[in-house]
């Protein structure tokens, strides 16, 4: 079974400023997908990056990175020029490729990262 | 484009008791998926429909259940309730099977059973 830990329950920082927000993961699959999804107070989920893990560039969305460490198991998510409208929680998740391709198992997610812009 | 819709968005029901949710996904999409979001676990894979069937399950018991219509419209069911039960239930939906990874979120429904 596969785990996915983000050890920060709750980050703050200033308008404008640069977070980076950490997840690690454990599998023994090799073939699997990535993700950082954000919950605004209104609670539907939004998808902000997704990373598969055969590439090895790091994906990038406007100001939304990651910096993806396929040996290490760590997948951070970097937000630049933070934004008032970015405060959330985030989770970060992991899908597993079954044979033919399909998501197995569903997403697998962290327990979450709530992040506050403070103005 | 309508997104995700789910109903109904809270209710209330008491052990043993026995609840349907609904969820319509976006035209076009063909997969449903559900999960269980609780401040103690987290969110929980529950299962996965696609074109009717059922093509993935979490690990949690018979009690709870779900369907996809030909509409690719989803209900779930959750029989004998219990006080754990209390949750958000979410839907998410994608054009294919949830290997692409681009689900889209309903606002969920969110259950508190007494």
């Amino acid at each position: 079974a596969q785990t996915v830990t983000q050890s920060q329950p709750e980050m703050s920082v200033q308008e404008a400023e640069t977070v980076t927000l950490s997840c690690t993961y454990d599998t023994s699959e090799n073939n699997y997908y990535l993700f950082w999804y954000k919950q605004p107070p209104s609670r539907q989920m939004i998808l902000v990056i997704r990373q598969e893990a055969y590439k090895q560039q790091n994906a990038t969305e406007n100001r939304f990175s990651v910096n993806f460490q396929k040996a290490a198991k760590s997948f951070s998510l970097k937000i630049s020029d933070s934004q008032l409208g970015d405060t959330a929680m985030y989770f970060c998740a992991f899908m597993k490729l079954d044979m033919s391709g399909g998501g197995a198992d569903g997403l697998t997610f962290g327990k979450g990262t709530h992040l506050i812009i403070q103005p | 484009k309508a997104g995700v819709t789910q109903t109904p968005r809270y209710l209330i029901k008491t052990r043993g008791q026995q609840v349907t949710l609904s969820c319509s996904p976006i035209s076009g999409h063909r997969s449903v998926s559900w999960y269980q979001q609780t401040p103690g676990q987290g969110l929980q894979f529950l299962f996965e429909y696609f074109s009717e069937t059922q093509r993935n399950k979490g690990n949690f018991p018979g009690r709870f259940s779900g369907r996809q219509f030909s509409n690719s419209r989803s209900e779930m069911n959750v029989s004998t309730l219990e006080l754990g039960d209390s949750a958000l239930y979410l839907c998410a939906s994608s054009f294919r099977r949830t290997n692409t990874g681009e689900l889209f979120f309903g606002e969920g429904s969110r259950l508190t059973v007494l």
